[in-house]
């Protein structure tokens, strides 16, 4: 079945401490993205990456970290300078290089708590 | 500014009682506007694309529509399994980004 997997599900952060969020995709997409989704609030961009080798950043990127050494791949790090990481991360990705006019696809998500 | 708004945020249903959920956007040059379906603690399911007013799609009981200011996601006979919240996106403006609104929660009740 082709689709987004992200990993793990849930995630438990102490404070001052890293965390890697796994995004794999097998939909051959060009364009994948990450968002944080909190309470109230519409998704929020963090990260995307619409080629190999190359990323941007969205609206709220401070204390975020990505890389894209494969299509396949796009893992989201979650550093110690993000002071408030609590929330549900969701990855998306999307066919031709990442058209705004193509409709992107979602991941299951990755639900982060500061303990 | 690019946005998007949603309305009503929460919308409570009876079984078979057909409503409207809302989707206002303001966007230079809309390229595409998205209803995606969440259910609580999963990803977003994607439901539409509308690229240009006028433009209608079905999916079993729902039917979105685009004008140039919002669309309408009509649920016709809802069932209890419909209860989600629904998002809205769109994308164009000077940015390679989807703008998302806030979302509505619908609670189909038996």
């Amino acid at each position: 079945d082709g689709g987004i997997t992200q990993s793990p599900k849930y995630l438990f952060r102490k404070e001052g401490q890293n965390v890697t969020l796994s995004c794999e995709q097998n939909l051959n997409h060009d364009a994948m993205y990450w968002y944080r989704q909190d309470p109230g609030q519409g998704l929020r961009l963090i990260y995307y990456s619409q080629i190999v080798n190359d990323f941007q950043k969205g609206d709220i990127a401070e204390g975020y970290s990505v890389s894209r050494e494969k299509k396949e791949s796009f893992p989201l790090t979650v550093t110690s300078a993000q002071k408030n990481p609590t929330a549900f991360y969701l990855c998306a990705s999307t066919g031709t290089s990442g058209s705004i006019g193509n409709e992107q696809f979602f991941g299951p998500g990755t639900r982060l708590t500061v303990l | 500014e690019d946005q998007v708004t949603q309305s009503p945020e929460a919308l409570r249903l009876q079984e078979g009682e057909s409503s409207s959920l809302n989707c206002s956007y303001t966007v230079s040059g809309l390229r595409g506007l998205f209803w995606y379906r969440q259910d609580p603690g999963k990803g977003p399911e994607f439901l539409f694309t509308l690229y240009s007013a006028g433009e209608e799609k079905e999916k079993e009981r729902l039917k979105a529509t685009l004008t140039k200011k919002e669309s309408f996601l009509h649920i016709t006979a809802p069932k209890p399994e419909d209860s989600a919240t629904y998002l809205c996106a769109v994308g164009g403006g000077a940015t390679n980004k989807l703008i998302f609104g806030t979302g509505t929660l619908l609670a189909v009740q038996p």
